[in-house]
């Protein structure tokens, strides 16, 4: 595997469920980043991780919960989701938080019924 | 003012047009400056990138940095309908605990 993969790429889940979104990357790269990507709309940064410690949580509602165990795996934890949450998740990577450049997966595509 | 601000389009042209897509920002400190390509139901995709002024080639793509005008520019010559995607710029000031800006994306579509 090559870059950054995420998984899964599509997922419905029900507004009671508790699910798990995966991302790795391969680059050996030491900053990891959540974006949500609604139509439409810019990309909205959700959180930062720098060595693993979070670094910046943008007003993130708390039914959303990252875990970043190492430099390579981050995980975008979910429950009691809203409809409004129904989005493309995308996970991406950066050497630094230098506003260096940043490599994104592909995405996991989250529907919320 | 946004910081960023991008023209979503839709910009519809014909295989083998030139296309220019643009972005405007008003942070002055910005000085790199990357354009990224999103295909339907993928993740962005770095393009190209630039630092600072100036221009830099790649094929049959141009980026350009106006920094007096805070102006950027991606030039696409001999468009392809494999071209037709979303092009979002994004931009940052390059130091420690600074964030990428992104645009809104301009969405492309080129027809054969």
């Amino acid at each position: 595997e090559t870059g950054v993969t995420q998984t899964p790429r599509h997922l419905v889940m029900g507004m009671t469920n508790k699910k798990s979104l995966k991302c790795e990357q391969h680059l050996g790269h030491n900053a990891m980043y959540w974006y949500k990507q609604s139509a439409k709309k810019p990309l909205e940064l959700m959180f930062v991780y720098n060595f693993k410690e979070q670094t910046e949580n943008n007003s993130v509602p708390s039914r959303f919960s990252p875990e970043c165990p190492n430099s390579s795996h981050l995980f975008l934890h979910l429950h009691t989701l809203q409809p409004e949450d129904s989005a493309l998740y995308l996970c991406a990577s950066s050497q630094d938080t230098r506003g260096e450049t940043q490599y994104f997966g592909p995405g996991t595509r989250l529907l919320v019924l | 003012q946004k910081e960023v601000e991008q023209d979503p389009g839709p910009l519809s042209v014909p295989e083998g047009a030139i296309v220019s897509l643009n972005c405007t920002y008003s942070n002055s400190a910005f000085q790199y400056f990357m354009w990224y390509r999103q295909y339907s139901r993928k993740g962005p995709e770095l393009l190209m990138y630039t630092y600072s002024s100036g221009n830099k080639e790649d094929g049959r793509f141009t980026a350009q940095v106006d920094k007096s005008s805070k102006y950027i520019s991606l030039f696409i010559r001999d468009s392809q309908p494999s071209d037709s995607a979303t092009y979002l710029c994004a931009m940052s000031e390059r130091q420690a605990g600074t964030a990428l800006i992104f645009g809104k994306g301009t969405t492309l579509s080129v027809s054969s």
